[in-house]
């Protein structure tokens, strides 16, 4: 059972915007950055945001992320369906000290 | 370019140990700021850090994995390496490597090996 909450499941159009949470607490979110990564079958998981809103080289702009409190969220506009994939919501846990992951989110291009 | 492999047995049998290679290039494991780590995903089910290591040896663990993990490094041969002792059905999983620096984020990952335990 994940500290960290997410939706099982988010679906949207291709061209629109979806918004994927990640929820938790103040041993983790509230006091850590959060990091997001997409992982594809077969394919190694890939970094889209770190330390809350940061992009690394090669993350087109459609990919944004923002944190308040003990929530984190991810944005992905203008989707293709190349997005179609699980998305992972990832930060550090004080209590546990350990790195934490929430329990995926599967997002489905209609 | 940083790219990780996994290797080791894809089959354990249940008691034994399972043990895993990841080998880097394109880059030195001997960064001092960099750490090695070790994740997990059983079938679905959320992922699971399991540790890490630095260069120098220093290691960190999962305190849910109660003493099984031990992670390893040799920096000769730019590889480090997982021992997870006591294994049974819930340990298979696809087993990723991956690293950190100081901020707690995974900027590279291997692909992955599926690791089953089953006599």
């Amino acid at each position: 059972q994940s500290v960290l909450t997410q939706p099982p499941s988010v679906s949207a159009a291709p061209g629109q915007k979806v918004t994927i949470s990640c929820s938790g607490g103040s041993s983790n979110i509230g006091s850590n950055y959060v990091s997001w990564y997409q992982l594809l079958p077969g394919t190694a998981p890939k970094l889209l945001i770190y330390e809350n809103y940061r992009r690394p080289s090669g993350i087109p702009d459609r990919f944004s992320g923002s944190k308040s409190a003990t929530s984190a969220t991810l944005d992905i506009t203008g989707l293709q369906t190349g997005d179609e994939a699980d998305y992972y919501c990832g930060t550090w846990d004080n209590s546990l000290r350990a790195h934490v992951f929430g329990p995926g989110t599967r997002l489905t291009v209609l | 370019q940083l790219q990780l492999q996994e290797s080791g047995p894809g089959l354990v049998e249940p008691s034994e140990t399972l043990s895993l290679t990841c080998t880097v290039s394109g880059g030195s494991i001997t960064n001092s700021n960099l750490y090695w780590d070790w994740v997990r995903q059983p079938p679905g089910k959320e992922m699971e850090w399991l540790g890490d290591v630095r260069y120098s040896g220093g290691a960190g663990y999962n305190p849910s994995l109660r003493g099984r993990v031990t992670i390893s490094v040799d920096t000769s041969k730019n590889q480090f390496f997982l021992r997870l002792t006591s294994v049974t059905a819930a340990d298979t999983a696809v087993y990723y490597c991956a690293r950190h620096q100081i901020s707690p984020y995974f900027d590279y990952w291997g692909q992955g090996v599926l690791v089953t335990v089953s006599s």
